[in-house]
C-alpha cells in the first residue's frame, strides 16, 4: 500500500515556465487536497476535491489549476511560474472527517 | 474563517523531560476536529494525536497527550519523556465538521521543538 505518492520531489523552474505536480493515492479516498508550505508558515490550502470531477478553490488558488478525472489522481498545474510560487507543495488525501490525513512527501519547487 | 495560532516559534527541552506546546484557535463552530502533526526534517507529515470537539476527555497516545479546553479554545500538546526522535516541527490543525469537512485543514505556523541530549 503506497499511500499518497507525489512527483517530482524537487524541481527548479524558470519564470514563465509551466509544470504539473503529480499526486496519486491508492486508498480509494474521495477527499484530496493540495497545500503549499512557505518558510516559517503552516500549510495553506490551494485546491481541494471531494470526488472525481469535483474541485474547488482553497485559500490560495491564484496561479494554479487542478483536475480530478479519477479517484486516484489529483494533479496540480502551474501555468506561468512566478517567484512567489517558490514553496514546498504537499498533496493529501482523507477518507473521512475524523480520520487521518495522509500526506505525500512533498515537492520542493524553486522558481528562478 | 477559522484561525489557528501557535505562539511558540521554538521550544527546547532536555531529553527525558516533559514539554508542552501551545495552540489556540478561533472558530464560531461547535463541532470540529483538532490535530497535532509532526514534521521531521524529512518533510513527511505525521499525525501525532487527534481530538473530537464534542469529547470532553483529553486524547492520549503513549507519551503524547493533549489538554483540550473548548471554552478557552485551547489545544495544547504535552510530550512526556522527550526523546531525540521527537525533534521536529509540530503543527496544530483544525478541521470543520460542517460541509463534510471538505475544505481541509487549517494549520498554525508551527513550533520547532529541539531536544537537548
Amino acid at each position: 500500500n503506497a499511500g499518497v505518492t507525489q512527483t517530482p520531489k524537487f524541481r527548479i523552474l524558470k519564470i514563465g515556465q509551466s509544470m504539473t505536480l503529480q499526486c496519486t493515492q491508492d486508498m480509494n479516498h474521495n477527499y484530496m487536497y493540495w497545500y503549499r508550505q512557505d518558510p516559517g508558515m503552516g500549510l495553506k490550502l490551494i485546491y481541494y476535491s471531494v470526488g472525481a470531477g469535483i474541485t474547488d478553490k482553497g485559500e490560495v488558488p491564484n496561479g494554479y489549476n487542478v483536475s480530478r478525472s479519477t479517484t486516484e489522481d489529483f494533479p496540480l498545474r502551474l501555468e506561468l511560474a512566478a517567484p512567489s510560487q517558490t514553496s514546498v507543495y504537499f498533496c493529501a488525501s482523507v477518507k473521512g472527517l475524523y480520520t487521518e490525513a495522509f500526506f505525500g512527501q512533498g515537492t520542493r519547487l524553486t522558481v528562478v | 474563517a477559522q484561525t489557528v495560532t501557535q505562539s511558540q516559534p521554538e521550544m527546547s527541552v532536555q531529553e527525558a523531560e516533559t514539554v508542552t506546546l501551545s495552540c489556540t484557535y478561533d472558530t464560531s463552530e461547535s463541532d470540529y476536529y483538532l490535530f497535532w502533526y509532526k514534521q521531521p526534517p524529512s518533510r513527511q507529515m505525521i499525525l501525532v494525536i487527534r481530538q473530537e470537539a464534542y469529547k470532553q476527555q483529553n486524547a492520549t497516545e503513549n507519551r503524547f497527550s493533549v489538554n483540550f479546553q473548548k471554552a478557552a479554545k485551547s489545544f495544547s500538546l504535552k510530550i512526556s519523556d522527550s526523546q531525540l526522535g521527537d525533534a521536529a516541527m509540530y503543527f496544530c490543525a483544525y478541521r470543520s465538521a460542517w460541509g463534510g469537512g471538505a475544505d481541509g485543514l487549517t494549520f498554525g505556523k508551527g513550533t520547532h521543538l529541539i531536544i537537548q541530549p
